[in-house]
């Protein structure tokens, strides 16, 4: 089965900052896309960003970007200009067909 | 709305008893699974289906049942609850290649 690591359970990031989230995956796959996805208190899981594995530009929605390393296997996501509604837990997923998530990383957003 | 229409939001059971949680999506995606969602552990596959008609067992499937009759359906079915399966669960659906779209979550309590 694939694994998704994420390694820092919770981060803290002064609002207006910028805070980076790491993620590793393990794979032997070449074609596949990886996810952030954004947990607040509601519980909602919302989509933040996709990034295609054969495509080596990053992805980038607004306030936050992607720094996707494949040969490290890596997929960190970067929050510029951090703000309150930001605070949420993060998840990072792979997916080719199942999805597999890592376990998460909470951010606080501290005015 | 188009979404993932899940059902019920909360729900306590007592031990042994048996329930469905209620799966509808409306995006005509082939692919639904249900996850359950634990302090610390991420999010945990029970059940995928790949298309009506069509199954299979995630990471967590013993003492759960899921069927697939239709493309907009897709119910869990706990056969006879234990307070292990006390659990946020998610619902969640997608084309292929693309992300999820989750359900608003059940929380699931068995006393």
């Amino acid at each position: 089965a694939q694994t998704v690591t994420q390694s820092q359970p919770e981060m803290s990031v002064q609002e207006a900052e910028t805070v980076t989230l790491s993620c590793t995956y393990d794979t032997s796959e070449s074609d596949y896309y990886l996810f952030w996805y954004k947990q607040p208190p509601s519980r909602q899981m919302i989509l933040v960003i996709r990034q295609e594995a054969y495509k080596q530009q990053n992805a980038t929605e607004n306030r936050f970007s992607v720094n996707f390393q494949k040969a490290a296997k890596s997929f960190s996501l970067k929050i510029s200009d951090s703000q309150l509604g930001d605070a949420a837990m993060y998840f990072c997923a792979y997916r080719r067909g199942q999805f597999y998530f890592g376990t998460g990383t909470s951010l606080t957003v501290i005015p | 709305n188009a979404g993932v229409t899940q059902t019920p939001k909360f729900q306590v059971l007592k031990t042994g008893q048996s329930m469905t949680l209620q799966c509808a999506q409306d995006m005509n995606h082939e692919y639904m699974s249900w996850y359950r969602q634990d302090p610390g552990m991420g999010l945990r596959l029970i059940h995928y289906s790949v298309g009506a008609g069509i199954t299979d067992q995630g990471e967590v499937p013993n003492g759960y049942n899921v069927s697939r009759s239709t493309t907009e359906d897709f119910p869990l079915r706990l056969l006879s609850a234990a307070p292990s399966q006390t659990s946020v669960y998610f619902c969640a659906s997608s084309y292929r290649g693309y992300g999820y779209t989750f359900g608003s979550g059940t929380r699931l309590t068995v006393v």
